[in-house]
């Protein structure tokens, strides 16, 4: 699986657009961005995937640029609860859609949003 | 729907000892994934399984054992227990072996004295 690179923290302010970026510079055409956070102490949870299209669901934003090697994950509004860590993934799809369960997981972005 | 369900949540071992962490998949979910969490290696793949069988398998020793039984619940074992396997362990379940997000439990902390 390709590599990837976050910066090991930030901060912001609560309310505001958080914007973590990651960069994959070595991501291959069959691989997806995936990101997953994890509040202390409990499991990591799902956030959003894509390939090269913008993304967005009920809790965040992937914009991805057009070379594919960095995606930004955009909290739009972030508040206290979203003070976690997160990781930027890169994961194997197979041909036939088909995917493992293994997630290679990098030191990720420590995200402290404060009042 | 139930979410991933770990048992036990929290225990002691001392080294030597064996321990064995069981993992109850979301309902309808049939391949699971093990992962280790510790502060100095941060979240490791241990191995997965689909259908009863080990699909992928982690960098770990001999001593990480799992299985899955028919219905989809899947246990791991570690033997011979060291300090360093003192660690968050983590279970996740997918729907299948199609694309999508990986659901992950609370996890087993064990803490190996």
């Amino acid at each position: 699986d390709a590599k990837t690179t976050q910066p090991t923290s930030m901060d912001c302010a609560e309310g505001r657009a958080a914007n973590l970026p990651c960069n994959h510079s070595t991501i291959s055409g069959n691989e997806y961005v995936y990101w997953y956070r994890q509040i202390h102490s409990q499991g990591p949870q799902y956030i959003i995937h894509g390939l090269k299209n913008n993304e967005t669901n009920e809790m965040a934003s992937l914009i991805i640029t057009e070379d594919r090697k960095s995606s930004t994950l955009i909290l739009p509004h972030a508040t206290l609860r979203d003070t976690a860590v997160y990781y930027c993934i890169v994961r194997v799809v197979n041909a036939g859609g088909t995917s493992y369960g293994k997630l290679t997981f990098g030191q990720g972005t420590i995200l402290t949003v404060h009042p | 729907k139930a979410g991933v369900t770990q048992t036990p949540r929290y225990l002691i071992k001392t080294r030597g000892q064996q321990v064995t962490l069981s993992c109850s998949p979301i309902s309808g979910h049939r391949s699971v994934s093990w992962y280790q969490q510790t502060p100095g290696q941060g979240l490791q793949f241990l191995f997965e399984y689909f259908s009863e069988t080990q699909r992928n398998k982690g960098n770990f020793p001999g001593r990480f054992s799992g299985r899955q039984f028919s219905n989809s619940r899947s246990e791991m074992n570690v033997s011979t227990l060291e300090l360093g396997d003192s660690a968050l362990y983590l279970c996740a379940s997918l729907p299948g072996l199609l694309t999508g997000e990986l659901f992950f439990g609370e996890g087993s902390r064990l803490t190996v004295l």
